[in-house]
């Protein structure tokens, strides 16, 4: 069935360091790729996302690549901070428009 | 205004018994999701639900049930509770052709 792979599990960075968090699916026909963070004990929230017909994406310290040939995408932080601690999940929508998750992957940022 | 919310947002309770759980969204979606986090964060869908169809993920026992009076809301309804139910229970919604998903604040079950 379809699937998304999202690794590290856990990444460890210095504060100011950049963090790329990678993930793979295996739908063909996927065509939206979103990212979600999720800050202990709260809601997960949207905070980028990127579709097929693009191959990167930025927003201020955030940025998204895709690679479709491949079936990649990363999401990318640079300048990390305190506040970016908190767990990410990709996701990857199908054809039947249902979100694929990854596993999530557990940023700590260390001072 | 709370764009997805759900209650309650802390739920304990014994083993055996029955409990409901609200979500309701004001964004105009055309879809709401019921999804189950446990300790390991993984997110898991449980039911997908649009007013043309419901969508469950077999792996969810039949205990649990989505009950949708009208567009706005889905409610979830857990029969004879299980230790292995406790988990955070995350309403969320989004419309299908943009889709984003906005989730609810969590409801954390508890069941001794």
């Amino acid at each position: 069935g379809e699937n998304v792979e999202q690794h590290p599990s856990t990444l460890s960075v210095q504060e100011g360091d950049s963090a790329v968090i990678k993930c793979t699916y295996s739908d063909s026909a996927s065509n939206y790729f979103p990212w979600y963070k999720q800050e202990l004990g709260k809601r997960p929230q949207l905070i980028i996302d990127i579709r097929s017909n693009v191959g990167e994406k930025k927003d201020q310290r955030i940025a998204v690549t895709l690679n479709k040939t491949a079936k990649h995408f990363s999401l990318h932080i640079t300048e990390t901070q305190p506040e970016d601690s908190a767990v990410y999940f990709c996701a990857a929508r199908g054809s039947n428009y249902q979100l694929i998750w990854g596993a999530g992957t557990k940023l700590i940022i260390k001072p | 205004d709370t764009a997805v919310s759900q209650t309650p947002k802390y739920l304990v309770t014994q083993m055996g018994n029955d409990k409901s759980i609200k979500c309701e969204q004001n964004l105009g979606h055309d879809t709401m999701y019921w999804y189950k986090q446990d300790s390991k964060k993984f997110l898991k869908i449980m039911f997908s639900y649009n007013n043309k169809e419901l969508i469950i993920n077999e792996t969810v026992p039949n205990r649990f049930s989505p009950k949708s009076p009208d567009k706005a809301h889905l409610n979830l309804h857990i029969n004879s509770l299980e230790l292995g139910d406790s988990a955070v229970y995350f309403c969320a919604s989004s419309q299908e052709a943009t889709g984003g998903y906005t989730f609810g604040s969590g409801t954390r079950l508890t069941v001794v």
